[in-house]
């Protein structure tokens, strides 16, 4: 089993807008709606910020969001400002015997 | 507060064993699955195994299959992932996660802890 395929690095302006791509298979991403988005600022433990393609936990601010075609999810970053600079993880469950998830390459957001 | 915190990590030689534990507070435990996840920085984020509320399904990666064990505690909170025959490609910071719901999957990782280091090297 593969891991998602993330861009390396994505950047932008304060203000701008932003969208990460994750591109999986039809035995996870394009299979099922159970896509996830997390973001970790350097030595800090993952965050969830996007569950389920498109919904926002409680307290996750909604200048970001998330939406899927086919066998790709993307997670847009709205209105960009400088604490949105970290990395970010896409996740798919997935049907396969190898395991139940898969986790996407990361990507590395810079604010410029 | 709700909070996972980790612990057991260490150094430890090829073929020996660890177990590494995590306490939960702040939420009712025995509500949700839970799962433990590595990450490696060649290697990125890694699910390793998931646990559900009663411990009835529980799944686990292949890399891990046959040398690792998860198990709960649900009077204590806790969470254990007892660790055999490690090899060097298990060194890894491992983090406990907590699911959404009371089955392992699908779901999503809500809270996480801060991780415990894990170094498989003679």
């Amino acid at each position: 089993q593969s891991a998602l395929t993330q861009p390396a690095s994505v950047s932008g302006s304060p203000g701008q807008s932003i969208t990460i791509s994750c591109t999986g298979t039809s035995s996870d991403v394009g299979g099922y709606t159970y896509v996830s988005w997390y973001q970790q600022h350097p030595g800090k433990a993952p965050k969830l910020m996007i569950y389920e393609v498109s919904n926002r936990p409680s307290g996750v601010s909604n200048r970001f969001s998330g939406s899927k075609s086919g066998n790709t999810a993307s997670l847009t970053i709205s209105g960009l400002q400088a604490e949105d600079e970290a990395d970010y993880y896409c996740s798919s469950y997935t049907n396969t015997n190898t395991l139940d998830y898969v986790f996407g390459t990361g990507t590395k957001v810079s604010v410029l | 507060e709700v909070q996972l915190v980790e612990s057991g990590g260490g150094l430890v030689q090829p073929g020996r064993s660890l177990r590494l534990s995590c306490a939960a507070s702040g939420f009712t435990f025995d509500d949700y699955a839970m799962h433990w996840v590595r990450q490696t920085p060649g290697k990125g984020l890694e699910w390793v195994s998931g646990l559900s509320s009663n411990s009835g399904g529980m799944g686990y990666a292949d890399s891990v299959k046959g040398r690792f064990t998860i198990s709960r505690d649900n009077a204590k909170n806790s969470l254990y992932l007892q660790m055999n025959s490690l090899r060097a490609e298990d060194t890894a910071l491992y983090y406990c996660a907590k699911g959404t719901r009371s089955s392992t999957s699908p779901d999503a990782f809500d809270i996480w802890g801060q991780g415990t280091l894990v170094t498989v090297s003679s």
